[in-house]
């Protein structure tokens, strides 16, 4: 079975520093893809970077950026001059390929502090 | 213009009662999902549906049943609703949930209808 997990309920950053927020993973397929959402306090959930487990580039996307570890199963995600908009509730996401079941961890609340 | 919108945004009714909520999607959209989470933000997968096909349902409890009259929208309607069904309720699509491109899976949400069962 698919799981997702991020051991990290709450973490904090200073405003313009760097923050990674982890996430592992555990499934027994070979193609899958591994997502970043974030839920800011408004309640929308928005599609924040993505990953095919085939690449071994880690994407990126302006300050967000991953860094994907297939062995480990691990693949976290770390923001880069950290801005207050930042602040938000962030969910990894896997799903394996060819079906619809999207498996989500359990977020991770970042605080940005001023 | 809103990509998936979802009605009402709040709902407070009794237990009981009968609710439905409705998500609509103008992205052209082949496959929508029905999400619940919980009062610890736990997000999780309650049904799919691909072409008004149901592709997806978790172990849901019967009285919660989606429909889909077309692609284009996914309702859910909730029967003798009970304490436990609070929780905000998300409507997402995605362009195709089997597609060979990365960017077929990326799935856009709608705002939420936050339930609140009294």
């Amino acid at each position: 079975a698919q799981t997702v997990t991020q051991s990290q309920p709450e973490m904090s950053v200073q405003e313009a520093e760097t923050v990674t927020l982890s996430c592992t993973y555990d499934t027994s397929e070979s193609d899958y893809y591994l997502f970043w959402y974030k839920q800011p306090p408004s309640r929308q959930m928005i599609l924040v970077i993505r990953q095919e487990a085939y690449k071994q580039q880690n994407a990126t996307e302006n300050r967000f950026s991953v860094n994907f570890q297939k062995a480990a199963k691990s693949f976290s995600l770390k923001i880069s001059d950290s801005q207050l908009g930042d602040a938000a509730m962030y969910f990894c996401a896997s799903l394996t390929s060819g079906t619809y079941k999207y498996i989500f961890g359990t977020g991770t609340r970042l605080k940005v502090l001023a | 213009d809103t990509a998936v919108s979802q009605t009402p945004k709040y709902l407070v009714t009794q237990m009981g009662n009968d609710k439905s909520i409705k998500c609509e999607q103008n992205l052209g959209h082949d496959t929508m999902y029905w999400y619940k989470q919980d009062s610890k933000k736990f997000l999780k997968i309650m049904f799919s549906y691909n072409n008004k096909e149901l592709i997806i349902n978790e172990t849901v409890p019967n009285r919660f049943s989606p429909k889909s009259p077309d692609k284009a929208h996914l309702n859910l309607h909730i029967n003798s609703l009970e304490l436990g069904d609070s929780a905000v309720y998300f409507c997402a699509s995605s362009q195709d949930g089997t597609g060979v491109y990365l960017y077929t899976y990326e799935q856009y949400f709608g705002p939420g209808t936050r339930l609140t069962v009294t």
